[in-house]
């Protein structure tokens, strides 16, 4: 299994610019999430999917970011236009159909995209 | 306002000795708590978990304690190995269980 893939694995850019991130979750999973590591308030969730419908979106910081998961298999994370503040490190992660224990500790995370917004 | 904190950023322990690592949290409707670890370049992998029902749950040489009426969780690691460097992220959940709630991090060196 090539566990939850994100692309790019890093992402220079410059303030004002739109960034794409990018994951793929693992086959099977119907859950998915977006999280962002900062130094100032560590990882933080951001937006939440299941089946591919969101579900709770109030971790995402303002209206410059937007999330899609147009299928099982791949979610976008954008930020339109970026900011310095943006820099940060995001994660992807998904999670198998909660069965009647426990899902949380199968919640597997992609290796992150370290975003520079300069 | 965090509710999920780990007041110590880093922790440096000598290899064979015991590392605690302390998180604290403020939402009484927690009721279930994960520890992630964390190296280098990668994502968090699940570590240990503790139900609210039990005060210990152990699993070779980790161990974590939950003290339900001062909010307050640790993870011990016995004995502590140079590759139990990483950074530990405590976790935690309401009865509704769809997401987690993460704490800062705490970074742990195990010098040889």
């Amino acid at each position: 299994d090539a566990g939850v893939i994100q692309s790019p694995r890093h992402e220079v850019t410059e303030m004002g610019q739109e960034v794409t991130l990018r994951c793929k979750p693992i086959s099977g999973h119907n859950s998915l999430f977006w999280y962002r590591q900062t130094m100032m308030r560590g990882l933080e969730l951001l937006i939440y999917f299941n089946n591919n419908v969101p579900i709770d979106d109030s971790g995402m910081p303002e209206d410059r970011f937007s999330a899609k998961m147009p299928n099982a298999s791949f979610s976008t994370l954008k930020i339109q236009p970026s900011e310095p503040r943006d820099s940060a490190v995001y994660f992807c992660a998904s999670s198998p159909p909660r069965g009647t224990t426990r899902f949380l500790e199968t919640q597997y995370f992609g290796p992150g995209t370290r975003l520079l917004v300069l | 306002d965090q509710q999920v904190k780990q007041n110590s950023p880093s922790l440096s322990v000598q290899e064979g000795r015991i590392s605690i690592l302390n998180c604290d949290y403020t939402n009484s409707m927690f009721d279930y708590f994960l520890w992630y670890k964390k190296y280098p370049a990668e994502g968090p992998t699940f570590l240990i978990s503790i139900s609210s029902i039990k005060d210990k749950n152990e699993d070779g040489r980790f161990t974590v304690f939950l003290n339900k009426s001062a909010k307050h969780l640790s993870l011990h690691i016995v004995p502590s190995q140079p590759g139990d460097s990483a950074v530990y992220f405590c976790a935690a959940t309401d009865n509704a269980g769809n997401m987690l709630t993460f704490g800062g991090g705490t970074r742990l060196m195990v010098k040889p």
